[in-house]
This record gives C-alpha cells, structure tokens and sequence, in this order.
C-alpha cells in the first residue's frame, strides 16, 4: 500500500530555533516534492528531490532525501514568523503514475 | 507565476443540484488533477489526466466526473450535490522538467452543500 506520513502534524515554535520535520513513505521512490500552503491559499512548490542524498535549500529551509531509508526531511533553520504555514510532502511512484501527499504539518513560529 | 484558474473560488449550493467546477491552464501542461482537500487535512486525488481525452480516477472515491476535451481545460461535475461534498477543491497541472514533475496549483474552489 501507497503511505506517506509526515511527522509531526502540529509544530509551534520559537523564532530562531531549528527544527526538523520528517516524510516516511511506504514503497520505494525517487521522487519526493514539499510543498507549502498558506491559510486559505493554494499550495506552492518548495523543492524537488530526485536521487537519494538529493539536498536542496531556500533560504531557512532545506529539503533532504535518503531512498534507503524512504524519508526526507525538512529542516528549518532560525525560524522566522513567515515560515508560518502547512507544509506538505509528496511522493511520486512513477512505476504506477501515482503521488500521494502526506497529511501536512502545521507550523507556527511565534515571536 | 503559475497560470492556473479556477471558478468559481466559493460556492454554496443545496443538496441534488448539479454543479461544474471549472479549471483552465494556460502553460500548455499535459498533465492535470482534481484533488479535495479538507480544511487542514491532506489532499486526495480524485481524478488526473494526462492529455486530451485521458481520464483517470484516483484514489479517493468520488461521485463526480471529468472530461479533457482541450488541454488547457479540465472541468470536475458533480451530477448529484451532497453534504458530504463540503470541501475545498483543488485544481493542478504538471509539467516534466529536470527529471521531476512539480505541479502547480490553482487557487481552488471552496464548496459548501446543503
């Protein structure tokens, strides 16, 4: 079965602190996507990662995957306010043209 | 910027009617999907398609149908509007590049049945 679980669903932080999330998925992939969605917005794409040991940063955020281990995490570093989202992983299983989307963490930074 | 629209952004709508959520691209992608999202939660796909005339469904069961007749346009119908369709409605397109497929998404539809 296709699973892909994000941990942890709910994450309140302080500004200027790091902290990692992290996407498990069930079978093995190439191919994983963060996204980002807003309040009440659409969703936007963050990071593409396409080979294991892929690493991709963006400013505070940086996207890393290890198909070994069928993770990838998502680290924040020195939190600021406008990281203030839900956040979504997704896996693609190019073998059945399938991507599931994990449940999204949530994330408050506070001042 | 993505280019990728849905109409109509809200709607409110009684129980049995029949209702077509519209979605159009104008970045000439192959790929396109529907997926509901309720508020908070993760997203399920309900039906994608990779071209003119290709449907799929997908992995959430749904009382709804598409059609793909021109590639920039991939209309969702409900034919029988319930309650348990209350949702938010997300529209996206993909594109290959650089081995991946990032899709894009519209600014989605949020349905309310009564």
């Amino acid at each position: 079965e296709l699973k892909v679980e994000q941990n942890p669903l709910f994450l309140s932080m302080q500004e200027g602190k790091n902290y990692t999330i992290y996407c498990n998925y069930s079978t093995t992939s190439d191919r994983l996507y963060w996204y980002r969605q807003d309040p009440g917005k659409s969703l936007e794409s963050l990071f593409v990662l396409l080979s294991n040991g892929a690493v991709k940063q963006e400013g505070r955020l940086m996207a890393s995957l290890d198909t070994k281990a069928r993770l990838s995490t998502l680290h924040i570093t020195a939190a600021v306010h406008d990281l203030s989202a839900t956040y979504f992983c997704a896996v693609e299983w190019s073998g059945i043209n399938d991507m599931r989307f994990g449940a999204g963490t949530r994330l408050t930074v506070k001042p | 910027e993505a280019d990728i629209y849905q109409t109509p952004r809200y709607l409110v709508i009684g129980t049995g009617k029949k209702i077509t959520l519209e979605c159009s691209q104008t970045m000439g992608h192959d790929k396109m999907y529907w997926y509901q999202q309720d508020p908070g939660m993760e997203l399920h796909l309900i039906h994608y398609s990779y071209g003119v005339n290709s449907t799929e469904k997908g992995d959430l069961s749904s009382e709804s149908t598409v059609s793909r007749i021109r590639t920039e346009h991939f209309p969702l119908t409900l034919e029988s509007a319930r309650p348990s369709h209350t949702s938010q409605y997300l529209c996206a397109s993909s594109y290959p590049s650089g081995g991946g497929e990032t899709q894009y998404f519209g600014p989605g539809t949020r349905l309310l049945v009564l």
